[in-house]
């Protein structure tokens, strides 16, 4: 079956960096891709970008240009995103989500989700 | 980019009610719109996907329609189980954007 299995919860000081993994099973990882989407704290849900397992194109939400990068590791079946410059209202749930073309594949399975919590 | 007017943002019905959610894009965006069911702190679960497709495993009583700007999600008969906050998302073009949320509350 289709896992995403998401690492665990971290606590960064504002400025710092924080990198989540989110490791795919029960699927060809190479055939979809990945989506990041957060929540922060009572707030609604906010996508933040997408990239591809296939080859690593990126698409990236205007607003965090610059300060995000995804990436992935097809050998262990691996995405990553890293937010750099960490700031108070970073703090928020992040889920990565299954992606494939069409509708079908679109968001159909999500990571458990991992807290960033950002505060000094 | 496109934005996702969702509404209403809040409702309150009971158990047994027929009740819609609606989601009005800025610009078309074909068939590409999904609907997700959030409960307080769980992982959100997609109900409907191409707009009018139930997702494996879901109930009946969701439904989807729509194209181009205007889409709605369709709940014929509330159940218990139903309460919680739903969200629909545009995945036509980048950015994909999600609309603001329905917290559906019991009567």
């Amino acid at each position: 079956q289709v896992q995403l299995v998401q690492s665990g919860a971290e606590v960064k000081k504002p400025g710092a960096s924080v990198k989540v993994s989110c490791k795919a099973s029960g699927y060809t990882f190479t055939s979809y891709g990945i989506s990041w989407v957060r929540q922060a704290p009572g707030q609604g849900l906010e996508w933040m970008g997408w990239i591809s397992a296939y080859n690593g194109n990126t698409n990236y939400a205007q607003k965090l240009q610059g300060r995000v990068t995804m990436t992935t590791d097809t050998s262990t079946s691996t995405a990553y995103m890293e937010l750099r410059s960490l700031r108070s209202d970073d703090t928020a749930v992040y889920y990565c989500v299954r992606y494939g073309p069409g509708g079908v594949a679109a968001f159909d399975y999500w990571g458990q989700g991992t807290l960033v919590t950002v505060s000094s | 980019d496109i934005q996702m007017t969702q509404s209403p943002s809040a409702m309150s019905a009971s158990v047994g009610d027929r009740v819609t959610i609606t989601c009005r894009a800025s610009q078309g965006i074909s068939n590409y719109l999904a609907w997700f069911q959030q409960k307080p702190g769980k992982v959100p679960k997609r109900l409907i996907y191409a707009s009018s497709s139930l997702q494996s495993g879901v109930p009946s009583r969701f439904s989807g329609s729509g194209s181009g700007t205007e889409f709605t999600l369709t709940i014929s008969s509330l159940q218990p189980e139903d309460f919680a906050t739903y969200y629909c998302l545009q995945h036509n073009s980048y950015p994909y954007t999600f609309g603001q949320g329905t917290k559906l509350e019991i009567k």
